[in-house]
């Protein structure tokens, strides 16, 4: 089975833009989540996403947002880019429930100039 | 603060010596998992540890889950340089949201 691919693997925004990430999981796998990892907060849970609703979010503003489509591929938005939104951004497929094994990507990285 | 802490933050050993993390967290759990990461990749999943197991083996890692201590730890034994990564630990929470919950990990280094 192909594993969890992301895109684009690099990105360089500048500030006040917006930018979407893609993600698309192992087949056959109906939950993705995302997390965002930077050395100073670690990796932080963004939300989860199970048959195209957001079924857990954490704790960022809603400039951070997220969907999922019905072949179970899911997107990121980032709108009104910040510098301290520069990060690692990784999404990671399970089949069922966010509490499962989770399967990542490689990864996204943001670079906000 | 963080529902799950590595300890140490930063390991350095020889090849061949075996090498220990410890986790603990604060509240009960449904799972505990242990994932690597090589430098500004994606995680790889090692293993999962359910709250009503108390020790899972994988080839050369041995995981044990103490709930009435909440903490875990992943042995490595035999290391290899290529096992040098950071290693998280990740709690599924009983309670509140159904998601992981990531600590901040151990920097593994194994010199040659």
């Amino acid at each position: 089975k192909a594993g969890v691919t992301q895109t684009p693997r690099y990105l360089i925004k500048t500030r006040g833009q917006q930018v979407t990430l893609s993600c698309s999981p192992i087949s056959g796998h109906r939950s993705v989540s995302w997390y965002q990892q930077t050395p100073g907060q670690g990796l932080q849970f963004l939300f989860e996403y199970f048959s195209e609703t957001q079924r857990n979010k954490g704790n960022f503003p809603g400039r951070f947002s997220g969907r999922q489509f019905s072949n179970s591929r899911s997107e990121m938005n980032v709108s009104t880019l910040e510098l301290g939104d520069s990060a690692l951004y990784l999404c990671a497929s399970s089949l069922d429930r966010g509490q499962d094994t989770q399967y990542f990507g490689p990864g996204t990285r943001l670079t906000v100039l | 603060s963080q529902q799950g802490e590595e300890d140490p933050q930063a390991l350095s050993i020889q090849e061949g010596e075996n090498a220990t993390m410890n986790c603990s967290y604060k509240t009960s759990i449904n799972n505990l998992q242990w994932y690597r990461q090589n430098s500004g990749r994606g995680l790889v999943h090692l293993i999962l540890i359910r709250s009503n197991e108390r020790e899972k083996h994988s080839g050369r890692l041995r995981v044990t889950l103490d709930t009435s201590k909440k903490s875990s730890s992943l042995l490595i034994t035999a290391s290899r340089a290529a096992d040098t990564a950071s290693y998280f630990c990740a709690t599924a929470l009983i309670q509140g949201a159904q998601k992981l919950v990531f600590g901040q990990g151990t920097r593994l280094t194994i010199n040659p």
